[in-house]
């Protein structure tokens, strides 16, 4: 099945180092979206593209937190010098069309957790 | 901002039993959309449904059923003989502008056979 893939699925990082994220949408996707999920909580909204246009970034943290989708597919969420309140699971998300709110898939997550 | 709250943290329940997840939303839109999210333990969140509220019927689906009220600003999520299955996560949501969802803080289901 085709759907919304994400890589690592477990991600342990020292405080301090680099991770990058990785989202393979469903192919023909225009829309990918990025979630934070902390520990019982729902997700939170982090950044959207539609194509390789980041059209909104308003959900990012702080600038430690950057993604880029560079030729419309695959999506990269890259955070830098990680701190432990990095810790959550980070969901990627995709949907066939922009506007007029059309189902997201999600992937199943990365879980990221900062020592 | 948009808002949702689901005040039942927790649900426990013996297997056949009817059981109601309830969601409050707060929009500042006159016209928006509502979503029910299932996140079994593998983590994957599964779409069950979008209301438009131009709709304010119930809907129906198998074992689901949605209860939308406008006027209280509740659409409501019953499942109906429940099965171990059903176990899992139910997030409710809104949206805010044309594509960020707005989730609620979820409502962790255990049915228990």
């Amino acid at each position: 099945g085709a759907g919304v893939s994400q890589s690592p699925r477990y991600k342990v990082a020292k405080r301090g180092q680099d991770v990058a994220l990785r989202c393979d949408p469903i192919s023909g996707h225009v829309s990918l979206f990025w979630y934070q999920q902390a520990l019982g909580q729902g997700p939170e909204f982090l950044t959207y593209f539609q194509n390789e246009a980041q059209l909104d970034k308003s959900g990012l943290p702080s600038d430690r937190f950057f993604a880029e989708r560079p030729e419309g597919s695959v999506s990269t969420l890259k955070i830098q010098r990680t701190q432990q309140e990095d810790s959550a699971v980070y969901l990627c998300a995709s949907s066939l069309a922009p506007g007029d709110l059309y189902e997201q898939y999600f992937g199943p997550g990365t879980r990221l957790t900062v020592t | 901002a948009q808002k949702v709250t689901q005040a039942q943290t927790e649900i426990s329940v013996v297997e056949k039993e009817d059981v109601t997840l309830d969601c409050v939303y707060e929009t500042r839109d006159t016209t928006y959309y509502l979503f029910w999210y299932k996140q079994p333990p593998s983590g994957e969140l599964v779409f069950l449904i979008r209301r438009n509220s131009f709709d304010e019927q119930n809907e129906i689906s198998g074992r689901y059923s949605w209860n939308f009220q406008k006027s209280t600003s509740s659409f409501n999520f019953t499942i109906t003989a429940s099965q171990v299955v059903d176990s899992a996560v139910y997030f409710c949501a809104t949206h805010q502008g044309a594509q960020k969802l707005v989730f609620g803080q979820g409502t962790r289901l255990t049915i228990n056979p």
